[in-house]
């Protein structure tokens, strides 16, 4: 079984800070993991895909980095704004199970003017 | 269409009674997953669909859950004889394939009720 845990459960920061949210996975053998956001009341959004040949991927403000070997994820989000407040999940798969994701709880980001 | 889309976005039921939630995928993605979310425990798998057929049901909580997709697009979850603890937001995504290659896109959600 692919168990992910996401620290922290929580944060809250002032504008413009830099910030790290941490995804970590027991089982390492992933084809992909997906880093996405959710707003109150509404559907995931998805931040960036990163594939297990990657090492990171860059959007924007944001940047994700994969460590496949220590099972570990994560998400670098520069000069935040409170548009940015929001909760970030991780999901990956697992190699013997294509397909479906495995999430983790989330990280609910406020960021205050 | 532009997205993935979902209906009703909201449904109210009687404990006892059957429902049946809606997926329409991204036009021309084959892959296709029905998730669900509580509060208690998160974002769960419930099944995906490779074009027509499921070759993952392990995440069906019992047999009162089933799921079904047609012409490789729109599929339906039909949950019977709701009970309480089928209270939670249905997620339907769809990707372009289930393999090596996985984005999944997200629709809004069915927020079921069974009262």
């Amino acid at each position: 079984k692919q168990e992910v845990t996401q620290i922290p459960a929580a944060l809250s920061v002032p504008e413009g800070e830099n910030l790290v949210l941490n995804c970590s996975f027991t089982d390492s053998a992933i084809y992909n993991l997906q880093w996405f956001r959710q707003d109150p009341g509404k559907g995931l959004t998805s931040l960036l895909l990163i594939q297990s040949s990657q090492r990171e991927q860059t959007s924007g403000r944001l940047n994700a980095s994969l460590d496949k070997s220590s099972g570990r994820s994560t998400l670098y989000i520069a000069a935040s704004q409170p548009g940015d407040s929001a909760t970030y999940l991780c999901g990956c798969d697992r190699g013997s199970t294509l397909g479906r994701l495995y999430f983790g709880r989330g990280t609910q980001l406020t960021v205050w003017p | 269409g532009a997205g993935v889309s979902q209906s009703p976005s909201n449904k109210v039921t009687e404990k006892g009674k059957d429902v049946e939630l809606r997926c329409d995928p991204i036009s021309g993605h084959t892959a296709l997953y029905w998730y669900r979310q509580s509060l208690g425990q998160g974002l769960e798998f419930l099944i995906y669909f490779q074009g027509n057929s499921a070759p993952d049901k392990s995440g069906l909580p019992s047999d009162r859950f089933s799921a079904e997709r047609t012409g490789g697009s729109v599929s339906t979850l039909t949950i019977q004889r709701t009970q309480q603890e089928d209270s939670a937001v249905y997620l339907c995504a769809s990707s372009w394939t289930s393999g090596a290659y996985n984005e999944q896109f997200f629709g809004p959600g069915t927020r079921l009720t069974v009262l």
